[in-house]
């Protein structure tokens, strides 16, 4: 079964500063999507950012991007010039391409921004 | 709007009841999913369905219950049986198999907050 481990339960950093979230899983796979999950105080839960496991190529999305390591399977989440409104909950997320195509959830980083 | 709709937003539960917890779709996807989120936790996968009259378990399927009679609902059915369901439940959908740009994309619901009196 695959695990999905996010070793920071929370992490702050200064307005418009850069800040890295780390992600780590395990998987037997060769073939698999990795997501992050943003998390605000609403608790509606809205995608980041997607990867896909046959991509060399680092996914970014305007101030997010990742560091996707396969070998090592990590895929951590950086990012740039941070807002106000990027506190949130982070949900790091590995998704089979087998079957229902389930998604593996890590426990969350809490993500709080200093102005 | 396309989307996944929640309801209701607030559900409170007396000890021994069955409550249901609604969820639908207009995404027309095929695949509909039901997490639970603890405090200070991620989410694990109660049930989920690929198509309709069909489900599974998912990782913490005890105590729930779930019906797929419609593509477009997925309601979800806490029992008694189950010994803890005060938590945050939120239901999601998704397109099976490459679909271009969407393709594997899990669409959240706004939730529901259930709790045991």
């Amino acid at each position: 079964a695959q695990t999905v481990t996010q070793s920071q339960p929370e992490m702050s950093v200064q307005e418009a500063e850069t800040v890295t979230l780390s992600c780590t899983y395990d998987t037997s796979e060769s073939d698999y999507y990795l997501f992050w999950y943003k998390q605000p105080p609403s608790r509606q839960m809205i995608l980041v950012i997607r990867q896909e496991a046959y991509k060399q190529q680092n996914a970014t999305e305007n101030r997010f991007s990742v560091n996707f390591q396969k070998a090592a399977k990590s895929f951590s989440l950086k990012i740039s010039d941070s807002q106000l409104g990027d506190a949130a909950m982070y949900f790091c997320a590995y998704r089979t391409q087998q079957g229902a195509q389930k998604l593996v959830f890590g426990q969350g980083t809490r993500l709080t921004i200093n102005p | 709007d396309g989307g996944i709709t929640q309801s209701p937003k607030y559900l409170f539960r007396k000890e021994g009841q069955n409550v249901t917890l609604s969820c639908e779709q207009n995404l027309n996807h095929d695949a509909m999913y039901w997490y639970r989120q603890d405090p200070g936790q991620g989410l694990r996968l109660i049930y989920y369905s690929q198509i309709v009259n069909d489900f599974q378990k998912g990782d913490i399927a005890e105590g729930y219950s779930v019906s797929r009679e419609k593509k477009e609902s997925f309601p979800l059915t806490v029992t008694s049986a189950q010994k803890n369901p005060t938590a945050f439940y939120l239901c999601a959908s998704s397109i099976l198999g490459l679909a271009g740009v969407l393709g594997n994309e899990q669409f959240f619901g706004p939730g529901t907050r259930l709790t045991v009196l």
